[in-house]
This record gives C-alpha cells, sequence and structure tokens, in this order.
C-alpha cells in the first residue's frame, strides 16, 4: 500500500458544528503531516508528527485540533470555524520528519458555511 | 524569511513541444527539493526530486536542474502531452519541513 487515504472528499460544515478531518497510511511512515491549501495557492503547512508526537505547530488557530491516535492515523478536529477555513486539507507522510519521499492524499475539500 | 518562488504564474505551451518551468529558492540551507503536479481536485502528485549534491536528475521524459549557485531550480518535460496540463510545484525541505513555492499553471494547446 503506497497510499495516503483522506476521508472524507467533500465536508460541509456550520459555523457551531464541531467535524473531524482522518488521514490513514500503511507505508510505515512516522512522519505525517497537514497542509491546507486555498484556491491558487500552494499548500501551507499546519501541523507536523514525529513518532506520534506534535512535531510543529505552525501558529494554527486553536479551532484547529490536531491528534494522531497511532502511526498510521492522523485526525484534524474542527470545531467553531470561519468561512475564511474554507480550504482544501491536505495530508502528507514521510518515512521520517524531513526525510525524503513525502506521499500526499487527494485532501479533502471543506466548505464553512 | 524563507520563500521559494516561480518566475512564471502560466506557462502556454504547443503539443509536442518541450516545456521549462523555473523556480526561485532563498533557504541555501535547503537540500532536498521535490516537484509536484497537482490536477484539478486532486492532491500534489511527486514528479521528480533532487538532493542538493546533485545538479541534474533525469526520469521518464522530465529533467530537474538544480543551480545551488543562484538558488534556482527548473524541471523540464520533454514532448510535452494534453495530460500534462496541471499546476506544478517546486518544493524544498529546511529545517524539517517541505515549504512548496507559488505554482506555475501549464496549459498544453494542440
Amino acid at each position: 500500500d503506497t497510499e495516503v487515504t483522506q476521508t472524507p472528499k467533500h465536508l460541509v460544515m456550520g459555523m457551531t458544528n464541531k467535524k473531524s478531518l482522518k488521514c490513514e497510511q500503511h507505508m510505515g511512515h512516522r512522519a505525517m503531516y497537514w497542509y491546507k491549501q486555498k484556491a491558487k495557492k500552494p499548500p501551507e503547512l499546519m501541523f507536523v508528527y514525529s513518532y506520534e508526537k506534535l512535531s510543529i505547530n505552525e501558529s494554527v488557530p486553536s479551532r484547529f485540533s490536531p491528534e494522531c491516535p497511532n502511526s498510521s492515523l492522523l485526525n484534524l478536529h474542527l470545531h467553531a470555524l470561519q468561512p475564511e477555513d474554507s480550504a482544501l486539507y491536505l495530508c502528507a507522510s514521510s518515512q521520517v520528519q524531513g526525510s525524503y519521499g513525502y506521499t500526499f492524499g487527494s485532501g479533502t475539500r471543506l466548505t464553512v458555511v | 524569511g524563507e520563500s521559494v518562488g516561480l518566475h512564471l504564474p502560466t506557462l502556454s505551451v504547443q503539443e509536442g513541444d518541450n516545456s521549462i518551468i523555473n523556480c526561485a529558492y532563498s533557504n541555501s540551507a535547503s537540500d532536498y527539493f521535490i516537484w509536484y503536479k497537482q490536477e484539478s481536485g486532486k492532491g500534489p502528485q511527486f514528479i521528480i526530486d533532487i538532493r542538493s549534491n546533485m545538479d541534474k536528475r533525469q526520469g521518464q521524459r522530465v529533467t530537474v536542474l538544480l543551480n545551488k549557485t543562484v538558488k534556482h531550480l527548473s524541471l523540464q518535460i520533454a514532448a510535452t502531452q494534453p495530460g500534462d496540463s496541471a499546476v506544478y510545484f517546486c518544493a524544498e525541505t529546511a529545517n524539517d519541513k517541505l515549504i512548496f513555492g507559488t505554482g506555475t499553471r501549464l496549459q498544453v494547446f494542440p
């Protein structure tokens, strides 16, 4: 298995809702990442997990809460989002943090209404 | 600050021609570079990578050139095909982070 799988593919949520994005990989990678991508912009790093521990938080607002339950799973919990948080959320993994061979998922298209 | 940028936001080429997409980076400590292709509604797809101890690497129809002196990276696509139409991003690894450049849209016309 050489894929990063993200669910759901599309999500519409209200500003008072709580939802979660999920990411899964079975390549034995020990680093996992969340990126946010706005339309016509490059992906921007949000969080990095290394060996299931949060390694980097790029000053992301607390309404985004990452979680790494085990080495194969990465979640992003969403609460009280704003319309400007609407974006494509991408998950990626690599063998170890900063190593070669990053693999990206297809992303979750999030719309906040 | 650290940044990776591109000279041309849109590149239009005729099918069968060669394409060259350029990228400038500013962090001299970056030691690994990747080119990604992103089609509409999809995640970035790995094309080719290069380490800082190399100046050229070739794949199938693609070549990446790295000029560390001027901090410049380029992607060459030979015999461009309609399926090559997408946005192309360069990315660099620095301080254990993968940072993306601004992207170039490649349009291939018949």
